[in-house]
């Protein structure tokens, strides 16, 4: 069974740029989660999706960063404009929407915004 | 709000020894507790869970232990070995949502 898969895995950009990280996640799993992970802390929520809604959104910055899980499969989560305080890890992960909730995580996205 | 803590943040320690690992959260009206392994530069990949109504989870040499009341969990991992130097964490679910320590960051030298 393939894992979660993340796109791309590293990524450097100038500040005020716009950037996109991709997320597919286990067949089956319709629950998919976006974290972000500061150096030496441990991963943050910041969006969960139920198929293709995002019943909790509380902790996405929204005056720069979207997402979208169109289809309720692929997600996809952007920032425009980046901010030199944006780089970190951006991890993305998936888990069937029945307990116990086990949660699958991907590889990461690591960027670093200059 | 959920705060977990995991002490120490940092271990070393020699080949074979067994390692424990602690984990402390402040709401004991958690659904699951997970134990992950983070390698540098990758995701992570869950090792144990443990469901509220359980007291410990086992799966080769590791040994999760829950103890919900005084809010604690403690991972074993019997005779160390160098692979098995990475930063664990521990996360604790209530609700939907998965809180996380920091990590402790184990280093078994051969």
């Amino acid at each position: 069974e393939a894992g979660v898969v993340q796109s791309p895995r590293y990524k450097i950009i100038e500040k005020k740029q716009p950037v996109a990280f991709w997320c597919n996640p286990i067949s089956g799993h319709n629950t998919l989660y976006w974290y972000l992970q500061n150096l030496g802390q441990g991963p943050e929520l910041l969006i969960r999706y139920e198929n293709e809604e995002a019943v909790d959104d509380s902790q996405l910055p929204k005056d720069r960063f979207s997402a979208e899980r169109l289809k309720g499969v692929d997600s996809t989560l952007k920032i425009q404009p980046a901010e030199l305080g944006d780089s970190a890890v951006y991890l993305c992960a998936s888990s069937l929407r029945t307990g116990p909730y086990e949660q699958y995580f991907g590889p990461g996205t690591r960027l670093t915004v200059t | 709000k959920q705060e977990v803590t995991q002490i120490p943040a940092a271990l070393s320690v020699p080949e074979g020894e067994n390692l424990v690992l602690n984990c402390s959260f402040t709401d004991s009206a958690i659904y699951n507790l997970q134990w992950f392994r983070q390698d540098p530069g990758k995701g992570l990949t869950s090792l144990l869970l443990i469901q509220s109504s359980q007291r410990e989870q086992t799966s080769g040499r590791l040994n999760a232990s829950l103890d919900k009341s005084s809010g604690r969990s403690t991972l074993y991992i019997a005779a160390s070995q160098p692979g098995d130097s990475a930063t664990y964490l521990c996360a604790v679910r209530n609700d939907y949502k998965l809180s996380f320590g920091a990590g402790t960051t184990v280093t078994v030298r051969a």
